[in-house]
């Protein structure tokens, strides 16, 4: 959306370089775990996906990494392009019963050239 | 072209003047969801639905309502708008897996700007 990301925290990378955005999540049983990339004026988009019973998971270019004893999730962007300019939210969701998502509210990332 | 349609894109409205925004999926995906998007609060999901004529509350179903006559279609239904509902809002939906309760990727539509003045 346009205007979403002007309370965001920002990551500048340059290009070329590897990003790493962080995000914590809130509930202990979630077992769930998305990355989703929104440019501006367009819905999320998924990028990589991870399970409870997973610590690391690898896409093309994408890393995510859990660690459920500190309730912390990374994304890695190898060889970072302008086209990764973006907001990257995190997700979370518990699906023993429930199919609700928490989403955390993102962070800007910005690839200078 | 497998997609997630909303309309209208953009609305302005007057507080109390009932509106409905549509929400198609033409991947036969079990799972549809509302989501509103406003700034430094990220998404919050509104409602969602496992299946036809099932639906469940998200985070922030105050004042919507929403209805899955059909598995394509989920309405989000404003009955009496009010300012604090100004918000950017996406529907998105997912494959439920052979199992029927595994969501997994979602899919967003492209977003629909509401104003209620």
């Amino acid at each position: 959306g346009e205007n979403v990301g002007l309370h965001l925290p920002t990551l500048s990378v340059q290009e070329g370089d590897n990003s790493i955005i962080n995000c914590a999540y809130s509930n202990s049983a979630s077992d769930y775990f998305i990355w989703y990339k929104q440019e501006s004026g367009k819905g999320p988009q998924f990028i990589i996906d991870i399970r409870s019973n997973m610590d690391k998971r690898q896409g093309q270019r994408v890393t995510v990494l859990l660690n459920k004893t500190v309730k912390h999730l990374s994304l890695q962007i190898a060889a970072t392009q302008p086209g990764d300019s973006a907001v990257y939210f995190c997700a979370e969701s518990a699906h023993s019963g429930t199919y609700k998502y928490i989403f955390g509210t993102g962070t800007r990332l910005k690839v200078l050239a | 072209e497998a997609q997630v349609t909303q309309n209208p894109r953009y609305l302005i409205t007057v507080t109390g003047k009932k509106l409905t925004v549509t929400c198609s999926q033409n991947m036969n995906h079990e799972y549809m969801s509302w989501y509103r998007q406003d700034p430094g609060l990220g998404l919050r999901q509104i409602y969602y639905s496992m299946n036809v004529e099932v639906t469940d509350k998200g985070d922030v179903p105050e004042g919507y309502k929403v209805s899955r006559k059909e598995k394509r279609n989920f309405p989000l239904i404003l009955e009496s708008p009010s300012p604090n509902q100004t918000s950017l809002y996406f529907c998105a939906s997912s494959s439920t897996g052979t199992s029927g309760r595994q969501v997994g990727e979602q899919y967003f539509g492209p977003g629909t700007r509401l104003t209620v003045t």
